[in-house]
């Protein structure tokens, strides 16, 4: 089956550093990638998402980097905040596998000092 | 205000009970996830839907049974086979490729 797992299991930054979260993927056939962020207690939050076809894609403070050639996916977060403190996770839709699955990494755990 | 409805928030089990998470999404979304997450894991499927009156089974599917008579509604049982049903649970809905997520309901066994 697909794996989809992190490099780092914690991350701590300073407040307004940069934060680089990374996530390797098994599955070469994977053609979309989303990330999420999760805060203690509560559900996870879509944070940005990158199709196959494409190296680079930003958002709001957030950029998501996919290597295909590797199958690594990283999250940048530019100057991180306190409230970014949350677990985040990839994951990956395994294409070929059942439509609409989504296959989670056990996540990173991001922690902001001031 | 829409979005997707998990309750309890809290819920107790009692051994060889049978309880129900609830589920609802006012989104109108086809498909529908149900996830189960232990501390430090990441999210394992136990069960989705991806129209009403259809579902199938995740890859942790053995202990819980699902429903979809409508659908805004994808309520999740948790049965007495289940033997170890401790764990947050969340339920999400999808809309393009995103899947969207409510705030789960935390299950512990008295």
């Amino acid at each position: 089956g697909e794996s989809v797992g992190l490099h780092l299991p914690t991350l701590s930054v300073q407040e307004g550093d940069n934060s680089i979260i990374n996530c390797a993927y098994s599955n070469s056939a994977s053609d979309y990638f989303i990330w999420y962020k999760q805060e203690s207690g509560k559900g996870p939050q879509f944070i940005i998402d990158i199709r196959s076809n494409m190296d680079k894609r930003q958002g709001q403070r957030v950029t998501v980097l996919l290597n295909k050639t590797v199958k690594h996916l990283s999250l940048q977060i530019a100057a991180t905040q306190p409230g970014d403190s949350a677990v985040y996770f990839c994951a990956e839709n395994g294409r070929g596998s059942t439509l609409g699955r989504l296959y989670f990494g056990r996540g990173t755990q991001l922690t902001v000092w001031p | 205000d829409g979005g997707i409805t998990q309750s309890p928030k809290y819920l107790f089990r009692k051994e060889g009970q049978n309880v129900t998470l609830s589920c609802e999404q006012n989104l109108n979304h086809d498909a529908m996830y149900w996830y189960r997450q232990d501390p430090g894991q990441g999210l394992r499927l136990i069960y989705y839907s991806q129209i009403v009156n259809d579902f199938q089974k995740g890859d942790i599917a053995e202990g819980y049974s699902v429903s979809r008579e409508k659908k805004e509604s994808f309520p999740l049982t948790v049965t007495s086979a289940q033997k170890n049903p401790t764990a947050f649970y969340l339920c999400a809905s999808k809309e393009d490729r995103i899947q969207y997520f409510g705030a789960g309901t935390r299950l512990s066994v008295l």
